[in-house]
């Protein structure tokens, strides 16, 4: 059973202040690994998709990066408008739907 | 302007009564979803379709069920029998199931008392 655990369960930080976010993932064949946000009260909004170790995708201050077991969401010099839950999810080789991690919630303080 | 929408935003009723809620997608997807969110608890499936007139449970679909007569429609009712029913409910569309990103409307909070 495809499995997503993230951490940390919460994360504050000052403006500015750059840090990680991990989602470390046990699946049979890996065949995609997503990061959505969620800001409180809406559906969450696909942000990269990664399909192999050492693949890296660049959003603005958000940078994701993917190992065989594992995926960093890197935030540098974060805004207050960067607070939201983040969300990672995998898919295997089967045709499933994403298994979801129960998220970080960040927090950027001015 | 393609997407998916949810309604209505928030939704009430009464302990015993079932309630349809309503998703559509204009982005010509195969795949449609229902997920429910709790606090703590992350995304948890409902049910999922694959293509027109074809569903499969999640891992809660008890209390739960669902309709795919329209590719661009996929309703999820929670019946009476739904234990805990209040929770913030997501839609969510796919070119298919598998490795591709899933898009998600706004969501549906649903109180029941």
């Amino acid at each position: 059973e495809d499995q997503v655990t993230q951490s940390p369960e919460a994360l504050r930080l000052q403006e500015g202040e750059s840090s990680s976010l991990n989602c470390s993932y046990t699946v049979s064949g890996l065949r995609g690994l997503f990061w959505y946000r969620q800001d409180p009260g809406k559906g969450p909004e696909f942000l990269f998709t990664l399909y192999s170790a050492g693949e890296e995708k660049e959003k603005e201050r958000l940078k994701a990066t993917l190992t065989k077991k594992e995926s960093f969401l890197h935030i540098t010099a974060p805004k207050p408008e960067d607070s939201a839950t983040y969300l990672c999810a995998v898919t295997d080789s089967g045709n499933t739907p994403l298994v979801f991690g129960k998220g970080t919630r960040l927090s950027v303080i001015a | 302007d393609g997407g998916i929408t949810q309604s209505p935003k928030y939704l009430f009723r009464k302990e015993g009564q079932n309630v349809t809620l309503s998703c559509e997608q204009n982005l010509n997807h195969d795949a449609m979803y229902w997920y429910r969110q709790d606090p703590g608890q992350g995304l948890r499936l409902i049910y999922y379709s694959q293509i027109v007139n074809d569903f499969q449970k999640g891992d809660i679909a008890e209390g739960y069920s669902v309709s795919r007569e329209k590719k661009e429609s996929f309703p999820l009712t929670v019946t009476s029998a739904q234990k805990n029913p209040t929770a913030f409910y997501l839609c969510a569309s796919s070119i298919r199931t598998g490795s591709r990103e899933q898009y998600f409307g706004p969501g549906t909070r649903l109180t029941v008392t």
